[in-house]
């Protein structure tokens, strides 16, 4: 079974720019869930979507957002770069029933310069 | 306060070693608990999940829970230089059939050969 796939691995914008993050679950899986990860702040979650519908909402601002298609697959899109934002974004994927387990992607690395 | 305590070390320990990671929490909801492990430029991958208090084995490693004190660890038996990677804890409140999941900002362990 193939893993958690992330698109693209590595990205470099300016401030002021905006970003769009791809993430493909596990075949099967509905849930996915974004993190941004940084070397003060540790792994931050950002968002859940199930279903095409986001449940679960982190302590971001509203330049963060997402959404997910009807194959499960997901976009994250941060508008109006800081250069805060840059980070490792993580997905992670679950059937997103009860207690299951998370599986993580790669990551996409964000510069923000 | 952060909900999530852990110590970020780094920790350094000859091959063989017994390892100890550690992580303290404040949230008495959370139900579900896990440790994660990175490595380098690389997402989280899922060692150990435990919901109830007591210990948990895996091979080398073992996960403890300790709801009263609110605290969990994890040890690794006869560490191997591959173990070498950050340790993240990471728990859920797990609130009507999906979970936020809180992580520790992680501990980085080297195994020296």
């Amino acid at each position: 079974k193939a893993g958690v796939t992330q698109t693209p691995r590595y990205l470099i914008k300016t401030r002021g720019q905006q970003v769009t993050l791809s993430c493909s679950p596990i075949s099967g899986h509905r849930s996915v869930s974004w993190y941004q990860q940084t070397p003060g702040q540790g792994l931050q979650f950002l968002f859940e979507y199930f279903s095409e519908t986001q449940r679960n909402k982190g302590n971001f601002p509203g330049r963060f957002s997402g959404r997910q298609f009807s194959n499960s697959r997901s976009e994250m899109n941060v508008s109006t770069l800081e250069l805060g934002d840059s980070a490792l974004y993580l997905c992670a994927s679950s059937t997103g029933q009860g207690s299951d387990e998370q599986y993580f992607g790669p990551g996409t690395r964000l510069t923000v310069t | 306060q952060k909900e999530v305590e852990q110590d970020p070390g780094p920790l350094s320990v000859p091959e063989g070693a017994i390892v100890s990671l550690n992580c303290t929490y404040s949230n008495s909801a959370f139900q579900y608990f896990m440790w994660y492990r990175q490595y380098s430029r690389k997402g989280p991958e899922l060692l150990m999940y435990t919901y109830s208090s007591g210990n948990k084995e895996d091979g080398r490693f073992t996960a403890q829970v300790d709801k009263s004190s609110k605290y969990i660890s994890l040890f690794i038996r006869d560490s191997q230089p591959s173990d070498s990677a950050t340790y993240l804890c990471a728990m859920s409140v797990n609130p009507g059939g999906y979970q936020k999941v809180t992580f520790g900002t992680g501990t980085k362990l080297q195994v020296i050969p």
